[in-house]
């Protein structure tokens, strides 16, 4: 079983629209969560924590539900530059383990 | 600050040959980390260290050699190139703190390896 799944995408949707990601994770013991955001062939980078209270940063938006062991990831008001692809983090025992990323393009 | 270095930014090898990857960072990281990403798998964690002297195994290690012998450096060696290591491989930091985990990775560029 992995440990963290994603849905591979790819999400089509034109600009200003709201799109959401989930991502689930198998392993309890996962302490920390992020969500990196991956250009094509370029290195991952993170795009914002997930804390457990949830958090905003501007149009992005990241939950935490431990109960239900998944993440979510929020973009209001889609633009252009957007198109990536969105990878989760989940980190049990000093391990990142990576989803294997959802594809959003944004379209005119 | 170079952030994390990666060299060389592409290779191609046969079947049987070694090599090393190299990967440097600047910025006194204790935690690093090698990966291998695949299309479609995301990245797998090939093997980690949490300070110099002190490296461990991640999901995908054989085939790989690591060794940390200082702070900074962090190669990862191919002892006997196969197909199946044709990916790009990333190397992260991120720095320690009362909780290692809540901390960013920082990425380098990656290499992209082709063997033969």
């Amino acid at each position: 079983r992995k440990e963290v799944e994603q849905d591979p995408g790819p999400f089509n949707v034109p600009e200003g629209a709201t799109v959401a990601f989930n991502c689930t994770y198998s392993n309890s013991a996962s302490q920390s969560f992020f969500w990196y955001r991956q250009d094509c062939r370029k290195e991952p980078k993170l795009l914002m924590s997930v804390y457990s209270s949830g958090n905003e940063d501007g149009r992005f938006t990241a939950q935490l539900n431990r109960a239900s062991q998944y993440i979510s990831l929020l973009i209001r008001d889609s633009k252009l530059s957007d198109s990536a692809t969105y990878l989760c983090v989940v980190t049990p025992f000093n391990k990142f383990y990576f989803g294997s990323g959802t594809k959003l393009n944004v379209k005119p | 600050n170079a952030g994390v270095t990666q060299t060389p930014k592409f290779q191609v090898l046969k079947t049987g040959q070694s090599m090393t990857l190299q990967c440097a960072q600047d910025m006194n990281h204790e935690y690093m980390s090698w990966y291998r990403q695949d299309p479609g798998m995301g990245l797998r964690l090939i093997h980690y260290s949490v300070g110099a002297g002190i490296t461990d195994q991640g999901e995908v290690p054989n085939g790989y050699n690591v060794s940390r012998s200082t702070t900074e450096d962090f190669p990862l060696r191919l002892l006997s190139a196969a197909p199946s290591q044709t990916s790009v491989y990333f190397c992260a930091s991120s720095q320690t703190s009362g909780d290692l985990l809540y901390n960013e990775q920082f990425f380098g560029p990656g290499t992209r390896l082709t063997v033969l």
